[in-house]
């Protein structure tokens, strides 16, 4: 199985920051990987997807990169609405794996 | 509007069965793969299981494995995961989510919790 590890597990910051979370593949998933935002109590939602393509209706102030191995999700200015656990996916083999998840506080 | 709305989550005894629903609407349900992902209360996203458009393929979560069943009834627009052999540790929110083709979630469901203990 392919494990995905994301970073950091949780990081805290203020609205306007430029917000940076990684995730690491434990081999090569080419562009195969998706970003998505869940909020307490509700379904997550799919923010990136092939590593840096925004889903439509995404704020642009997100964006992805990356491939292969490691990959980066960026907040380039942190608003009120985007605190949240933040998942990082792989789609390039079954079982589709996850990462643990970086948990977005306000500072 | 895309909705997906799963059903028939529950309390039930380990070692029982349960089947989930999830009915789709506002969007063409027989050309998109699906998926079934699980949360267990305050943990992380795990995928559990995947069918192709037409329903002739497919994949598990080991975990699952020779335990859950994943089918589809396109007539219906609705996707199903047969649950038997329940264990504690299926204890989570199921959540049906759309795919493209396969490889990420572009819509997800509202959740349904299954809860075994006895």
């Amino acid at each position: 199985d392919i494990q995905m590890t994301q970073s950091p597990s949780s990081l805290s910051a203020s609205v306007g920051d430029r917000v940076t979370i990684t995730c690491r593949a434990s081999q090569s998933i080419s562009n195969y990987l998706n970003w998505y935002q869940q909020k307490p109590g509700k379904a997550p939602k799919l923010l990136i997807y092939a590593a840096s393509s925004l889903q439509s209706g995404v704020p642009s102030r997100f964006s992805g990169s990356g491939s292969r191995t490691d990959f980066t999700l960026t907040i380039s200015s942190l608003q009120p609405e985007d605190f949240a656990t933040y998942y990082c996916q792989q789609g390039y083999d079954t079982p589709l794996t996850f990462g643990g998840g970086t948990q977005v506080e306000i500072k | 509007e895309v909705q997906l709305v799963e059903s028939g989550g529950g309390l039930v005894q380990p070692g029982g069965s349960l089947r989930l629903s999830c009915a789709a609407s506002g969007f063409t349900f027989s050309t998109y793969w699906m998926h079934w992902v699980r949360q267990a209360p305050g943990k992380g996203l795990v995928w559990v299981s995947r069918i192709n458009s037409v329903g002739s393929s497919t994949s598990y979560a080991d975990s699952v494995k020779g335990r859950f069943t994943i089918s589809r009834d396109n007539a219906k627009n609705t996707l199903y995961l047969q649950m038997n052999s329940l264990r504690a540790e299926d204890t989570a929110v199921y959540y049906c989510a759309s795919s493209p083709y396969g490889a990420f979630f572009d819509y997800w469901g509202q959740g349904t919790l299954v809860t075994v203990s006895s």
